[in-house]
């Protein structure tokens, strides 16, 4: 089983529609990502919460918010999805004995309709 | 802010052609350096690090040498194989808390690497 699970795999959704991507660990970290993949762009950072009272922005957040449920749990929503959200999303994690290594999931793709 | 440039891409090989991937970065202070690549259909998976100036991060036959002198983290490989064929991306992340923790990572745009028979 993958340590870093994303669900769902891929979603299609329409314009105006409330979006909820899931991440759940099994490797124990205490720090969590979700980073989103545009082509030519390379993956930028939305939020990452490096404990389950600490929630921080990234360089992207706006149209985003997140929850940190547990610790082995970090959700990304889309309140109202628009067609420039259509990206591939990616979640990771690691820890201060990963020495900045992230573990990365499997990918969400979503197209925003 | 911090940042990362890599070369533009795609990049397209015949096998056991020799690689080369330019790597860039601007960051104050000492960041560690990493390569991570992603194979169609998966996440980003890490290929190799260097922690500090000089040092050379090695893995399935990657290499990328940490040059302070010139903000640089190229990678190479001597021979490439249709396996290789991927997206390669280059990131740093800068320790904090007085080199006891380690910020976020900041990635370059990616190269699509792709090798033909």
């Amino acid at each position: 089983d993958a340590d870093v699970t994303q669900t769902p795999r891929n979603r299609i959704t329409k314009t105006g529609k409330r979006i909820m991507l899931e991440c759940s660990q099994t490797k124990g970290h205490d720090r969590m990502y979700w980073y989103r993949q545009d082509p030519g762009l390379g993956l930028r950072l939305i939020y990452y919460s490096f404990d389950v009272k600490d929630i921080n922005k990234g360089e992207i957040s706006d149209g985003y918010s997140v929850s940190r449920q547990a610790q082995a749990k970090f959700s990304l929503s889309l309140e109202s999805a628009i067609p420039n959200q259509t990206a591939l999303y990616f979640c990771a994690t690691s820890d201060l004995k990963t020495g900045g290594k992230l573990f990365f999931g499997s990918g969400t793709q979503l197209s925003v309709l | 802010g911090d940042s990362v440039t890599q070369m533009e891409g795609p990049v397209t090989l015949s096998e056991e052609a020799f690689l080369t991937i330019n790597c860039t970065y601007t960051a104050t202070g000492y960041p560690s350096l990493f390569w991570y690549v992603q194979y169609p259909g998966e996440g980003l998976q890490l290929l190799l690090k260097a922690t500090k100036a000089d040092d050379k991060g090695s893995n399935k036959g990657f290499e990328a040498t940490y040059r302070k002198e010139t903000t640089s983290f190229h990678l190479e490989k001597g021979s490439v194989q249709v396996s290789d064929s991927a997206v390669y991306f280059c990131a740093l992340i800068k320790s904090i808390a007085g080199g006891t923790s380690y910020g976020k990572l900041t990635f370059g745009q990616g190269t699509i690497l792709t090798v033909h028979p």
